[in-house]
């Protein structure tokens, strides 16, 4: 059972420029999902996939935010422009129902 | 809108003491009920769930029972150890949507 992994762990950027990060979900799992954590907060959903649909988009994922899943197996997670708010953990899970969601162990963003 | 809320911590006990966080949660129709843990430097995990009134998910020695009327879902264990030291997230997932909504999160702190 090789789990739900996130790459890079961490990254530090400078405000405005672009990062994308990756998720590769538990093989089985059809369903993906992107989450944001900042300190002292529980995760707050960004977005969900079923195979390579883009099914639900948060209102916190601004139009510099972008998701794909284009072959319905790894995810990216692309912020542009970023800004200092943009700091926190981005959290991926994945799942065959949405009564189990198996979660990876996080990119921390840091913009400077 | 869905939401959680869970006792505020931190939460410091003795080992062998009985613990409980409370977790109460608004939502429209029947949700299902989580406990997450995170343990210091790792991912989210599913601690038990609880799809229905009056189920009780249990695990780990941890219980939770979900109760309708009291619009509750709080999480128990007789005696606690040092090892159940981390963050505990309650969390649901409203009725036809596909996201997990969180609580804030309590920390738990066991001393020996």
């Amino acid at each position: 059972d090789t789990g739900v992994s996130q790459d890079p762990r961490h990254k530090i950027t400078k405000r405005g420029q672009n990062v994308t990060f990756r998720c590769d979900p538990i093989s089985e799992h059809n369903r993906l999902y992107w989450y944001r954590q900042t300190l002292g907060q529980g995760p707050e959903f960004l977005t969900y996939f079923q195979n390579e649909a883009q099914l639900e988009k948060s209102r916190l994922l601004s139009d510099r935010f972008s998701a794909e899943r284009p072959k319905g197996s790894f995810s990216t997670l692309e912020i542009q422009r970023t800004e200092q708010g943009d700091s926190a953990m981005y959290l991926c899970a994945s799942g065959d129902t949405h009564y189990e969601q198996y979660f990876g162990p996080g990119t921390r963003l840091t913009v400077t | 809108g869905d939401s959680v809320t869970q006792m505020e911590g931190p939460v410091t006990l003795s080992e062998e003491a009985f613990l409980t966080i409370n977790c109460t949660y608004t939502a429209t129709g029947y949700p299902s009920l989580f406990w997450y843990v995170q343990y210091p430097g790792e991912g989210l995990q599913l601690l038990l769930k609880a799809t229905k009134a009056d189920d009780k998910g249990s695990n780990k020695g941890f219980e939770a029972t979900y109760r309708k009327e009291t619009t509750s879902f709080h999480l128990e264990k007789g005696s606690v150890q040092v090892s159940d030291s981390a963050v505990y997230f309650c969390a649901l997932s409203g009725a036809g949507s596909y996201q997990l909504t969180f609580g804030k999160g309590t920390k738990l702190s066991v001393i020996p």
